[in-house]
């Protein structure tokens, strides 16, 4: 079974950094890309960045260029998301999503359960 | 490339036929992909490529379109198919969800 557990988010003050992490189970993970999609509070779902299932490969949105990493560690079957110089309009719920076909981004087959990140001071 | 959806929210009865647009500001082919998501839940995959059915969607999901057009259709709508509905282009990055439909109790 798939199985994706976002962790990491918390409460974070305007231009602090923090680190989320997606553990995956249940698939060959570095055959697949990744990617986080946050979701602000009652509103819309926004892509945020994309890894190769090699980790060779990274995409972001311009909302978070600069500033967002993504990475993978594939020895331990684990997505990051390094997050610098937060703002308030990053404040999210963060999802980590699998693509069901290796060698494509998108769509996304499984989402993790999310986790929620607070900017404010 | 933007996305947008119409309606923005919707009233229907179960059995009632539901269709759901959304168009992209410049053709992106069959690239777009249909997700429901529920209150506190991740979204689901419905729709892929425009009209591909995800395994394990029921069949009274469907999709349709190319170019900047494309309708999602629910043919009989369920007690279990009240949520919000996005469409998502694919066709290249960043790729951007709609705003997305909420289908309620009519």
């Amino acid at each position: 079974e798939v199985r994706l557990l976002d962790s990491g988010g918390t409460l974070v003050q305007p231009g602090g950094s923090l680190r989320l992490s997606c553990a995956a189970s249940g698939f060959t993970f570095d055959k697949y890309a990744m990617s986080w999609v946050r979701q602000a509070p009652g509103k819309g779902l926004e892509w945020v960045s994309a890894i190769s299932g090699s980790g060779d490969s990274t995409y972001y949105a311009s909302s978070v260029k600069g500033r967002f990493t993504i990475s993978r560690d594939n020895a331990k079957n684990t997505l990051y998301l390094q997050m610098n110089s937060l703002r308030a309009e990053d404040a999210a719920l963060y999802y980590c999503a699998k693509s069901p076909f290796g060698g494509v981004i998108v769509p996304f087959d499984y989402w993790g359960q999310g986790t929620l990140v607070t900017v404010s001071s | 490339i933007q996305m947008t959806q119409s309606p923005s929210s919707l009233s229907a009865s179960v059995g009632d036929r539901v269709t759901i647009t959304c168009r992209a500001s410049q053709s992106i082919s069959g690239y777009v992909d249909w997700y429901q998501q529920k209150p506190g839940k991740a979204p689901k995959l419905l729709v892929y490529t425009a009209s591909t059915l995800q395994s394990g969607v029921p069949a009274r999901f469907s999709g349709s379109g190319s170019g900047t057009d494309f309708t999602l259709t629910i043919s009989s709508l369920q007690p279990e198919d009240f949520a919000t509905y996005y469409c998502q282009q694919s066709y290249t990055i960043p790729f951007t969800f709609g705003p997305g439909t909420k289908v309620d109790l009519k």
